[in-house]
């Protein structure tokens, strides 16, 4: 079975632009969960989705905001990016309420 | 609220010599606990979990770790390290107050295997 896929692999943007960051579950896994990883951290939590509803956010600006599409696919949006956006974004699928399966990771660099 | 702490940032031990890594947590409810590893350019891996069933819990590729309430401890455990086991391991709590299962990593532990 395939795991959870994210695009792309590496993204280089411009302070000031916009990204957005794509995640695909495991089939058949209805919660989708954002993580910001910056080089030397722990990941932090940003977003859980469940059935196409936010469940949970953690301590982000409004400039990131996601969703979950009906085949409960994933995107996480961040406007007017900083140089302190520049990290690895994870997500991660999950069955239910407990365990949570990542994926490999964007790397996303900000000049 | 829900927080790890994970002892050591580095640790470096002899191959085929035992490994510990350690961690407290600090919970306000009975907690669910994870250890992960993540590889160089790799995503996180779930090791194993705690969810107040036994307090002993396997994992995969002969790691363990033990629950202890008393002692807020969650310590990672293997009897033999391998070259391959070398990587950044994370404990992690569980925070399923708010209906959503947030995870709380702590900073991670680099584990060094020498040959």
């Amino acid at each position: 079975d395939a795991g959870v896929t994210q695009s792309p692999t590496h993204l280089i943007k411009t302070r000031g632009q916009h990204v957005t960051l794509r995640c695909s579950p495991i089939s058949g896994h209805k919660s989708v969960s954002w993580y910001q990883q910056v080089l030397g951290q722990g990941p932090q939590f940003i977003f859980q989705y469940y059935e196409k509803e936010e469940r949970g956010r953690g301590n982000f600006p409004d400039r990131f905001s996601a969703r979950q599409f009906p085949n409960y696919s994933s995107e996480l949006n961040v406007n007017a990016l900083l140089l302190g956006d520049s990290a690895l974004y994870l997500c991660a699928s999950s069955p239910g309420i407990v365990e949570q399966y990542f994926g490999p990771g964007t790397r996303l660099t900000v000049t | 609220a829900q927080s790890v702490t994970q002892l050591d940032s580095h640790v470096s031990v002899s191959e085929g010599t035992p490994v510990l890594l350690r961690c407290n947590y600090s919970s306000s409810y009975s907690p669910s606990l994870f250890w992960y590893v993540q590889h160089p350019n790799k995503g996180l891996q779930l090791l194993l979990k705690y969810t107040s069933a036994a307090t002993l819990v396997k994992g995969i590729n002969g790691f363990e770790a033990e629950f202890k309430k008393s002692e807020t401890s969650f310590h990672l455990t293997k009897p033999s390290a391998h070259m391959s086991d070398a990587a950044e391991y994370f404990c992690v709590v569980s925070d399923l107050q708010t209906g959503a299962n947030n995870l709380f990593f702590g900073t991670g532990t680099r584990l060094t295997v020498i040959p």
